[in-house]
């Protein structure tokens, strides 16, 4: 399968713990993307990366959520501290963008479903 | 006021209705369209680009009304199979916006 893998699928956490989710984007994706959705919403931009730079973090991101893509591969979110408004599906979605363009296709995972209890 | 907005529905319609989605959004700087599909617990799909002079894809067609920021998607013939919420998504910078999404069920 070559498309984009999200680990793990389902997450289950007291309030207050560390979860950390991991995403492997389609090989030779130059962006990784960040979202969360929740229940009759559509996704919402959490932050992208350009190769392993992170070029841009949304509002929503507080400082208890951070992101990494170290090698311009596989990227990590992890949210410290969590709380229960912090349940949600959080996808994750690559593209390949040349050289010019600002954008191209988004290719999704299948999630990460957070419970925080 | 949000990126994108878009009637959540929900849609119920025969098989072989015609149906409409409309989906608006706020900033005119704004460059590319799309419709994403999304099943149940399943993961946004690419479903077409939306192009200023419109597109056609089958029974799919999308259109986009840049002077008035409006972005539509019409389903002709529908299959039970088009069950699904039908995301408005577009881009400004480098971000995507996304609506909430229009559900739609097609009945027997």
């Amino acid at each position: 399968d070559t498309g984009v893998s999200q680990d793990p699928r389902h997450k289950i956490t007291k309030r207050g713990q560390n979860v950390t989710f991991r995403c492997d984007p389609i090989s030779e994706h130059n962006r990784l993307y960040w979202y969360r959705q929740t229940l009759g919403q559509g996704p919402e931009f959490l932050t992208y990366f350009q190769n392993e730079a992170q070029l841009e973090k949304s509002r929503l991101l507080s400082d208890r959520f951070s992101a990494e893509r170290p090698k311009g591969s596989f990227s990590t979110l992890e949210i410290q501290r969590t709380e229960q408004g912090d349940s949600a599906m959080y996808l994750c979605a690559s593209s390949l963008v040349g050289a010019g363009e600002s954008y191209n296709e988004q290719f999704f995972g299948p999630g990460t479903r957070l419970t925080v209890l | 006021r949000k990126e994108v907005e878009q009637d959540p529905g929900p849609f119920n319609v025969p098989e072989g209705a015609t149906v409409a989605f409309n989906c608006t959004y706020s900033n005119s700087a704004s460059q590319s369209f799309f419709w994403y599909r999304q099943d149940c617990r399943k993961e946004p799909k690419l479903l077409m680009s939306v192009y200023s002079s419109g597109n056609e894809d089958g029974r799919f067609t999308a259109q986009l009304n840049r002077a008035s920021q409006y972005i539509s998607l019409l389903i002709r013939d529908s299959k039970l199979s088009d069950s699904a919420t039908y995301l408005c998504v577009v881009a400004t910078g480098n971000q995507f916006y996304f609506g909430t999404g229009t559900s739609l069920t097609v009945i027997p």
